[in-house]
């Protein structure tokens, strides 16, 4: 059973282009997580979808950031018009459940040049 | 709104001792916590979770307890080896839905 696979694994942007980041959670799983690490940070929660359901964006800056999870095909974490505050690395979390362990994919490491 | 708090920052030790890594939250009504490793450049590696109603959970060397009506969690890590070299991460879980809060990791440094 392969891990949540994140890609690309490393990703740069001028500032005002658009990033595209892409979650395959772990077989069988159907909720997904997605957390921003900035620099010398911590993580902080972003989004949670289950298919084709965004539960809750609670985490999520209102403006060019979006997050979907289609029925078919990876989850995708889209951010429009980048800047070079959005350079972190961003995780991507899966659980067949919604409770119980978390397994979390390598991350996309996004610089903002 | 939960607030994690991980103590130290970070920690040197020597290879073989015994170490406590902290871990305090202070929203106590959390369904679980869980503690995780994270190497430089790597994703989050899960070691141990502990729902809200365990005292504590064990993996080889490794021993978590969760105290909830403190807001604390230690994990223990035996006989420490330089393969422990890694930022320790808790997060805690307060909406039973997997979303959680993380706190900012301890930087262990085991030496040889």
């Amino acid at each position: 059973n392969a891990g949540v696979m994140q890609n690309p694994r490393h990703l740069v942007r001028r500032r005002g282009q658009e990033a595209r980041l892409r979650c395959s959670p772990m077989k069988g799983h159907s909720h997904v997580y997605w957390y921003r690490q900035l620099p010398e940070e911590g993580l902080k929660f972003m989004v949670y979808l289950q298919k084709e359901n965004i539960i809750d964006e609670s985490g999520m800056p209102k403006e060019r950031f979006s997050a979907e999870f289609p029925k078919e095909g990876p989850s995708i974490l889209r951010i429009q018009q980048v800047v070079r505050g959005d350079s972190a690395a961003y995780f991507c979390a899966s659980s067949p459940s919604g409770q119980g362990p978390q397994y979390f994919g390598p991350g996309t490491r996004l610089l903002v040049l | 709104k939960q607030e994690v708090t991980q103590i130290p920052a970070a920690l040197s030790v020597p290879e073989g001792e015994n170490l406590v890594l902290n871990c305090s939250f202070t929203d106590s009504a959390i369904y679980n916590l869980q503690w995780f490793r994270q190497d430089p450049g790597k994703g989050l590696t899960s070691l141990l979770l502990i729902q809200s109603s365990q005292r504590e959970q064990t993996s080889g060397r490794l021993n978590a307890s969760l105290d909830k009506s403190s807001g604390r969690s230690t994990l223990y890590i035996a006989a420490s080896q330089p393969g422990d070299s890694a930022t320790y991460l808790c997060a805690a879980d307060n909406t039973n839905a997997g979303k959680s809060t993380f706190g900012d990791g301890t930087t262990l440094t085991v030496k040889p």
